[in-house]
């Protein structure tokens, strides 16, 4: 059973902060790595993704990759109230997808 | 507007009657898959596809039947509900697949 395991939270931050999430994946042949976001009532929105070991950025977000680890992570640099939304790491083996149960995180003001 | 439409947003049917959920994208995505999302237990896959009459199962197909007979529609067909489909429902495409989806908005079903 593949899995993607997240901490539930819930993560808070003071604005202004780095936010930090991570998940943990259990089949070591996934492929790539995608972080969505889920407001409340909404649908999840894909952040950004990575299948290399290492870093890639994208403006205030930072997506992490240890293969070796098993583990994904995401930075949130400067967070805002707007960000307060549940963060859902995923992963591919194929064509199949699975989700963790997301990292809830509130920006305080 | 790039977008996935499903239809309808909300749905409350009785257990054993048929019902059909849509879903179109206007972006000529190849992929297309649907999700249940339960508490506790995250998204997971029902079905995907890889293009025209191109489809497979994900992690809880059981229930559900799909069908891609045009490019930008992929309908969800619950031939029997019973109420532990009581979930909420996602629809989502992508051009690759390796690069992520795009969700549309959900449908809320209940099965009494």
């Amino acid at each position: 059973q593949k899995e993607v395991e997240q901490n539930s939270g819930p993560l808070s931050v003071p604005e202004g902060a780095i936010a930090s999430l991570n998940c943990t994946y259990s089949d070591r042949g996934s492929q790539s790595f995608f972080w969505y976001r889920q407001y409340s009532g909404k649908s999840p929105e894909l952040i950004m993704f990575i299948y290399s070991n290492g870093d890639k950025e994208d403006g205030r977000f930072t997506a992490q990759l240890n293969k070796a680890s098993q583990y994904v992570s995401l930075l949130i640099r400067d967070s805002q109230p707007s960000d307060s939304a549940t963060y859902l790491c995923a992963g591919n083996t194929g064509n199949q997808f699975y989700f963790g149960t997301g990292t809830s995180l509130t920006v305080i003001p | 507007e790039a977008q996935v439409t499903q239809n309808p947003r909300y749905l409350i049917t009785v257990t054993g009657k048929k019902l059909t959920v849509t879903c179109s994208q206007n972006m000529n995505h190849e992929y297309m898959s649907w999700y249940r999302q339960d508490p506790g237990l995250g998204l997971r896959q029902i079905y995907y596809s890889m293009n025209v009459e191109v489809t497979d199962k994900g992690d809880v197909p059981e229930g559900y039947k799909v069908s891609r007979k045009e490019k930008r529609n992929f309908p969800l067909i619950l031939e029997s509900p019973s109420p532990n489909q009581t979930s909420l429902y996602f629809c989502a495409s992508s051009p690759q697949g390796y690069s992520g989806y795009t969700f549309g908005s959900g449908t809320r079903l209940t099965v009494v």
